[in-house]
């Protein structure tokens, strides 16, 4: 089974900055990367996702998060963030070919004015 | 759009109750999981099912069982809920053989047992 790590559980950052939110998983093989945002009081929603090829994967909202494999993490990055940004933010791993999803613990990013 | 939902938004059942979790999805998946989120913990797999009729016990199952008799209906039932079984239970879908795909997921129903 794969092990998820979000090493920071809270991020606060003020508005207009940037912001880095940090996911690394356990183990090398084949592996699919999802990131997924939860706002207050809702489900999760893909935020983007990375199969195969380019390893900066751009998703909605203005994120983007790089694969490396070497190190084994798929950070998250928006080089500007806004108060809507206010969520909590999850990182999940799918082993090819299962549909068994790994999740982090999550990072909940505050985005101060 | 692809829709999957979850009945109740928001339950308060005493200790000793038995608590049904509905959860329906439109997408024609044959996978549903159940999850459960709880502060500083992330998301904890209870049980998913991979056909009608079929189950298997995720990382957390103790307290716990499930229901498809229908494909496009998955049930997460506490037996005796218990107030450690307050939390916030996430219902979520994907297609056969769509690893590579998104897992779409309900609302959430919160639970509080008292």
């Amino acid at each position: 089974a794969q092990s998820v790590t979000q090493l920071d559980s809270q991020v606060p950052v003020f508005e207009e900055a940037p912001v880095e939110l940090r996911c690394n998983y356990s183990s090398s093989v084949s592996v699919y990367l999802f990131w997924y945002v939860q706002y207050p009081n809702q489900g999760l929603q893909l935020l983007l996702k990375y199969l195969s090829g380019s390893t900066l994967v751009k998703g909605i909202n203005g994120f983007e998060a790089e694969f490396n494999k070497s190190q084994t993490s798929f950070h998250l990055r928006k080089p500007s963030v806004h108060i809507s940004d206010t969520a909590e933010y999850f990182c999940a791993v799918s082993e090819f070919p299962g549909n068994q999803f790994y999740f982090g613990t999550g990072t909940s990013l505050t985005v101060i004015p | 759009d692809v829709k999957v939902t979850q009945s109740s938004r928001y339950l308060v059942k005493r200790t000793g109750e038995k608590v049904f979790l509905e959860c329906v999805q439109d997408m024609d998946h044959e996978n549903m999981f159940w999850y459960r989120q709880d502060p500083g913990l992330g998301l904890r797999l209870i049980y998913f099912s991979y056909d009608v009729k079929m189950k298997e016990k995720g990382d957390i199952p103790e307290g716990y069982s499930v229901s498809r008799e229908k494909k496009e209906r998955f049930s997460l039932i506490l037996e005796s809920a218990s107030t450690n079984q307050t939390s916030m239970y996430l219902c979520a879908s994907i297609g056969q053989g769509e690893g590579t795909g998104e897992l779409f997921f309900g609302e959430g129903s919160r639970l509080t047992v008292l």
